[in-house]
């Protein structure tokens, strides 16, 4: 299994301004993914970062506001850029790793609340 | 579409009654459904799959392609049971992307 750390676990931040989340694991991986979850609903994929190449983002989510970097096989930043109170989630780095099911591991996400 | 529904937001249920969380899906092909729980202040973390059919914690799911369905039942539940339980669909997109349903919250009373 694969054991991810995010940081911070929890952020309060003026409109207006960025947060740089970061996630780590504790084994190479290929695949990492960013998710968030609004209050009281479920997880919607923000994008799939690639090792060595652009983020793959999903519909609805633009690189301007969710840039993201992948500098190795074990880490990833995902920023939130120009925030809104909209922008209130919990972000979540996932990964899959092990054989042969690949499976999906979750961080304990980032609480961001934007006032 | 591809699409996951989890029609009940939350389900209420005594200790050692049988529980079912629905999940149905819209897949074109052979889809590959997962159950994952949310504990209270745990992370999200698998709790089966389909593809290798085994009993976690008592629980259990079929996948029903005539029925488009993915449910997961257990036969008593316990208190410890409670919690938030997400169904989830790997997109054909490829990059063993997870496509989830809202979320049931199971809560299990004494």
């Amino acid at each position: 299994s694969a054991v991810i750390s995010q940081k911070p676990s929890r952020d309060i931040c003026q409109r207006g301004t960025s947060l740089t989340i970061q996630c780590q694991v504790d084994s190479q991986v290929t695949m990492m993914f960013w998710y968030r979850q609004q209050p009281g609903q479920s997880l919607t994929l923000i994008a799939t970062a690639n090792q060595g190449s652009e983020a793959t983002y999903e519909s609805g989510f633009v690189i301007d506001k969710f840039p993201i970097s992948r500098p190795n096989l074990t880490f990833s930043t995902l920023t939130v850029s120009n925030m809104s109170p909209e922008d209130s989630s919990i972000y979540l780095c996932s990964v899959t790793s092990g054989i042969p099911y690949n499976e999906q591991f979750f961080g304990p996400g980032t609480r961001l609340t934007v006032l | 579409a591809q699409r996951v529904t989890q029609p009940e937001k939350l389900l209420s249920v005594f200790k050692g009654a049988p529980v079912e969380l629905k999940c149905n899906y819209s897949y074109s092909g052979s889809p590959e459904l997962f159950w994952y729980v949310q504990y209270s202040r745990q992370r999200l973390q698998l709790l089966l799959r389909h593809i290798s059919r085994e009993s976690i914690k008592g629980f259990t799911a079929d996948l029903n392609k005539g029925e488009t369905s993915f449910h997961l039942k257990k036969p008593f539940a316990q208190e410890e049971d409670s919690a938030m339980y997400y169904c989830a669909l790997k997109s054909s997109g490829g990059y063993n992307k997870l496509i989830f349903g809202a979320g049931t919250r199971l809560a299990v009373h004494p």
